[in-house]
């Protein structure tokens, strides 16, 4: 069955750059999503379409996608970061709804 | 603005049901599907169904075939999932989510979620 893979753990201090990657045979053909959840808190949609920021998401925050690879990077990591991301994506056989295992993402 | 404003956390024992609903507001409430994702401890999130609220057409993953349904209450704006024969392995974080819609179509992915409700099956 169609798999994103992301790692499960990225850990940056404070300012520095934090990319999360998603891995997926489908994302040269589909668009990758990203999300923000906060312990306790409703997820946030960070980016869509691949690179697309959401309204509201601060300038630091932004997404890439090459061949396989879907990259979300955060330029100057904010302590208020912290937080588990994932990516989401269709299945390109059978438009299935799939997401990423998920990120922890340290700040400190 | 948008909300989605989900039930609280229950505990159920298994083989019973569990009912979680999903108030929407701060949008025409029939413009947009509505998901439902839930995420186990230790595991992804996963994709269990849809509902079309303006005609109430669903949409379930193969998995929950049968086990499953969502329904809609258009006079207040609220979504239903109703998950029955629980076991253990359905402990989980339940999500509903809208997905983005415009004026020429829904675009496949999810532009805000519920605060999630826990779902506890114990013996």
């Amino acid at each position: 069955s169609y798999e994103l893979t992301q790692p499960p753990s990225v850990s940056v201090s404070p300012g520095q750059t934090a990319r999360i990657t998603c891995s997926g045979d489908g994302l040269p053909k589909k668009y990758a999503y990203w999300y923000q959840r906060k312990s306790g808190q409703a997820p946030v949609l960070v980016i869509s379409e691949d690179s697309k920021r959401h309204s509201g998401i601060p300038e630091r925050f932004s997404g890439s996608s090459s061949g396989t690879v879907a990259t979300l990077t955060i330029n100057g990591a904010q302590v208020e970061d912290e937080a588990d991301y994932f990516c989401y994506s269709r299945d390109t056989r059978d438009n299935r709804r799939i997401f990423g295992g998920g990120t922890k993402l340290t700040v400190l | 603005q948008v909300q989605l404003v989900q039930s609280g956390a229950e505990v159920k024992k298994p083989g019973a049901s569990v009912k979680v609903s999903c108030r929407a507001s701060g949008y025409p409430f029939k413009n947009s599907y509505i998901h439902w994702i839930r995420q186990a401890p230790g595991q992804g999130l996963e994709w269990m169904g849809m509902i079309n609220p303006d005609n109430g057409n669903t949409d379930y993953e193969q998995k929950f075939q049968g086990r499953v349904s969502m329904t809609r209450d258009t006079s207040t704006t609220t979504v239903f999932m109703e998950l029955s024969g629980l076991r253990s392995e359905d402990t989980a974080i339940f999500y509903c989510a809208r997905e983005f819609c415009d004026s020429s179509s829904c675009h496949g992915f999810f532009d805000y979620w519920g605060q999630g409700a826990l779902v506890t099956v114990s013996s």
